[in-house]
């Protein structure tokens, strides 16, 4: 059955940008499905951030994360990525990867990873 | 922006009891559009519910959604110990998707 798995950098700098990357077994990101990042924090709970669609292209934004964000897929590696430019404290979270359906929404998680802002 | 909002924030209740837990959101909402989903500590959430009212692959039957326009419910019929935990409703139909805060059903 398809699996995410998150990956990248437990810690990062202040103003600096954060880079995740979800690789998806299991499932050909290209077959369908759109595949997005959420993230949860103690004082914002869940935050919807963004989704790309099975193309890779064609992202589409929470308004909030709009000016900062960046998603995209990589067909040929079967992964899909998140930027996050600028980053303050707020942003520590833990971020997930998931598969999203317009029926279904996010059906599939991965593990989650945990992103601490701090110099 | 959709806000949800869920009641109460803690539900203590005892094995083989019954849960209602309801979110309500700030504009009214196509019943097509809401899901449930079950955190437990340490894990991603997991989607229960869909469509207001269709079970997830794999979520047994004592889990049932109902609701329409912005009042829903989720209802578990007989609390089990593996169903202590977080419940959040979802709403997919309008961007920004959000996340209600979250109803933590405890023991008691």
């Amino acid at each position: 059955q398809v699996q995410l798995q998150g990956s990248g950098p437990g810690l990062v700098k202040p103003s600096e940008t954060l880079s995740l990357t979800c690789a998806v077994s299991g499932y050909s990101i290209s077959s369908g499905f759109h595949w997005g990042w959420i993230r949860q924090s103690p004082g914002k709970g869940l935050e919807w951030i963004g989704n790309v669609y099975h193309t890779g292209t064609s992202p589409y934004y929470n308004p909030s994360f709009e000016s900062r964000v960046t998603i995209s897929g990589d067909t040929s590696k079967n992964q899909f990525s998140l930027k996050l430019t600028s980053v303050t404290a707020a942003d520590t979270a833990i971020y997930y990867c998931a598969r999203w359906g317009s029926g279904w929404s996010f059906e599939t998680w991965g593990q989650g990873t945990l992103v601490t802002v701090s110099s | 922006e959709i806000v949800l909002t869920q009641s109460p924030g803690t539900l203590s209740l005892s094995p083989g009891d019954r849960a209602t837990l309801s979110c309500r959101a700030s504009q009214s909402l196509s019943s097509t559009y809401l899901a449930w989903y079950q955190q437990k500590f340490g894990q991603a959430p997991r989607l229960l519910i869909y469509g207001t009212s269709s079970r997830a692959t794999g979520i047994p039957d004592r889990f049932s959604g109902s609701g329409s326009g912005t009042d829903f419910t989720l209802t578990i019929s007989r609390l089990e110990p593996e169903d202590f935990a977080v419940y959040y409703c979802h709403q997919y139909g309008r961007s920004p998707f959000t996340f209600g805060p979250g109803t933590k059903v405890d023991i008691k």
